[in-house]
């Protein structure tokens, strides 16, 4: 199984909402990570999570917080979102990712979740 | 800003042309990865360079990463509607990662 599940595909919350976003893997992939990217825009990183733990925060604000309960499901708590918040928010995974290399593994990518803050 | 920069933006051509598209990094890098995106899709991973002058190829795609590990290439031999999408490089510093600004290829049948 080399896939990268989402949900929900698309979400559309008030700034006042407070709404997660899930990913899951079962590929044993001992690395998980958030990215954002807008319309024609590369995926930015937020989050890495390396064996469960949060190695890498991209400095993004509080009202992201990130959860990896377990080895195979990372989660987005979103909270008092803004409309610049609206993105296609993407989840990977990747074999293993030391902290200060990321990129030694391919990363694999889940469909992501369209996002929307009214 | 952005470290890794990628030309051009946009291309255009005739199905069967080549497409070359050219990543920059402003830092040397640990490696180099490769990423297509479809239109309305997410990034699917090509192929990974570490190494100085590397030179690595798919059938139709040769991929390089410079010597000086600061620039790498893309190169598509007679392109097929089935390769159009935005291609990323992304590159590791050693301690940040970074996604370059992509090139979105257009193919003309």
């Amino acid at each position: 199984d080399t896939e990268v599940t989402q949900t929900p595909k698309h979400l559309v919350m008030g700034m006042t909402n407070k709404k997660s976003l899930k990913c899951e893997q079962h590929m044993g992939h001992r690395a998980m990570y958030w990215y954002k990217q807008k319309a024609k825009k590369p995926p930015e990183l937020m989050f890495v999570y390396s064996y469960e733990k949060l190695s890498i925060n991209e400095s993004v604000p509080s009202r992201f917080s990130p959860e990896c309960p377990n080895s195979s499901l990372l989660n987005l708590h979103l909270h008092a979102l803004q409309p610049e918040d609206s993105a296609l928010y993407l989840c990977a995974s990747s074999q293993e990712g030391a902290r200060g290399r990321l990129a030694v593994y391919e990363q694999y990518f889940g469909p992501g979740t369209r996002l929307t803050v009214t | 800003g952005q470290q890794v920069m990628q030309i051009p933006q946009y291309q255009h051509v005739q199905e069967g042309e080549d497409f070359t598209t050219y990543c920059n990094s402003s830092t040397t890098l640990s490696n180099i990865q490769w990423y297509k995106q479809r239109p309305g899709g997410h990034p699917v991973f090509l192929i990974q360079l570490v190494k100085s002058g590397e030179v690595k190829k798919q059938k139709r795609l040769t991929f390089q990463f410079g010597e000086a590990k600061k620039n790498s290439s893309l190169h598509i031999t007679a392109t097929q509607t089935t390769d159009v999408g935005t291609y990323f490089c992304a590159g590791d510093t050693g301690n940040q990662f970074y996604f370059g600004t992509g090139t979105s290829l257009t193919v003309i049948p």
